[in-house]
This record gives C-alpha cells, structure tokens and sequence, in this order.
C-alpha cells in the first residue's frame, strides 16, 4: 500500500531550528508538498519539491532525496506563529495525492 | 491567504437531519475537492471535480452527495450522517487537476467543524 511517515509530534524553542522529516512510499511519484496548518484553519501551501535538492524560501526550506524516499521541512529562526501542524503529501504515478497524518509542532518560548 | 471561502464554519446537526456545506473559491480554478479530516489522521479524498463534472468518488457514502452547478461553487449536502461522521470537512480548489506539476497546487478552505449528535 501507499504510505506516508512523518513523526506526530515535535517540540522546539523559540529563535531555534528544526527538522520536521517525511518518508514516502508511493507507486511511483511526482512531487512532493509540505502544508502548514493552523488549529481550525486551512491548511496553507509551504512548497512543492519534484527534484532532488534542497529549495529555500525565507525561513523555511524544504529538501527531497527521490533515491531515499524522503524529504525534510527546515524551519530557522521558529517563531510561536510557527506553532502549527506541517502536513506532507506526494503525488503517485497517477497524480494520486498521497497525505501524511501530519506532525503538530509545538513551540516553547 | 486563500481564495476559497466555507460556510457555516460549524455545524451541530443530529442523526435525522439534512443539511448542506457550501464552498466557493475565487481564484478562477477549474478544478475542486471536497476532503475529510478526522484527528491524527490524513486527509482523505471524498469527491473531485472538474469543470463541473465529477471525475472522482472515492467510496465515499450515498448520506454524502456532493453538487457543483459551476467551477466556482461546490456544495455537500448532507442527510442521515453518523456520529463517526464527524470531522473538518475542507474545501479545495486547483488551476487543474494534477499532472502538469506546481500548478496544479491545492488551495485550501478553512473548512467546516461538522458534529453529528
């Protein structure tokens, strides 16, 4: 069957770093996004990473490893706004989005 | 910031009752989802649609009857729903349905807190 692992819950301290990871395993794939949701919010789009590497936007980066199956969401500089849940999915072969149950991120001052 | 609005935000509706969720999106999209979203678990796909037609049902219950009378507006109309029932329903919108890479991006709703007594 198709998967997707990513921890349930982290905890990390204001002005620090962390690493949110993601695994996958999919029939195929096509990309692979990151979403950051707010309690009783919509689920805001973070980025799309289709090949290997690592792309950066401002605080937040995001990484794939294709050959590895997974991908990691960096987030610099936390603020107690960051607090959220990150939600990654991957396309399949099919264009099939694929989500993972979500990491809850808590941020400690 | 998302172009896609839901109403009501909440619904309390016993096991007997019919009620409707309506979604619309502002961003000139063509295609729509509705998703369902239970505690700690992924969000699953109920129904997709694209330029008004529904090109995907996924099992999901006949209590459950989506509408979509143009690309900007999607209901989901609910009739004798079960308390497992119960959940965030969302609401999604992309440019076009999945295949053609980043822009195929889903926007997302803020979604309706649905309880079934």
């Amino acid at each position: 069957g198709q998967n997707i692992d990513q921890p349930t819950e982290m905890t990390a301290t204001e002005g620090a770093i962390v690493q949110i990871n993601c695994t996958y395993q999919t029939s195929g794939f096509n990309g692979l996004f990151w979403y950051q949701q707010h309690a009783g919010e919509a689920p805001t789009f973070l980025s799309y990473n289709v090949l290997d590497g690592l792309e950066e936007k401002g605080r937040f980066s995001s990484f794939l490893s294709r050959s590895k199956g997974y991908s990691y969401l960096l987030l610099k500089e936390l603020q107690m706004k960051d607090s959220a849940s990150y939600l990654c999915a991957a396309w399949d072969s099919n264009y099939q989005l694929i989500w993972g149950a979500g990491t809850k991120l808590i941020i400690k001052p | 910031e998302t172009g896609v609005t839901q109403t009501p935000r909440h619904l309390v509706m016993g096991m007997t009752n019919k009620k409707s969720l309506k979604c619309e999106q502002h961003l000139g999209h063509n295609a729509m989802y509705w998703y369902k979203q239970s505690a700690k678990k992924p969000l699953e796909l109920m129904f997709v649609y694209n330029f008004k037609e529904q090109t995907e049902n996924n099992s999901v219950p006949s209590r459950f009857s989506p509408e979509c009378p143009n690309s900007s507006h999607l209901f989901l109309h609910l009739h004798t729903l079960q308390p497992e029932d119960s959940a965030l329903y969302l609401c999604a919108s992309s440019q076009n349905l999945a295949g053609g890479g980043g822009s195929d991006t889903q926007y997302f709703g803020p979604g309706t807190r649905l309880t079934v007594l």
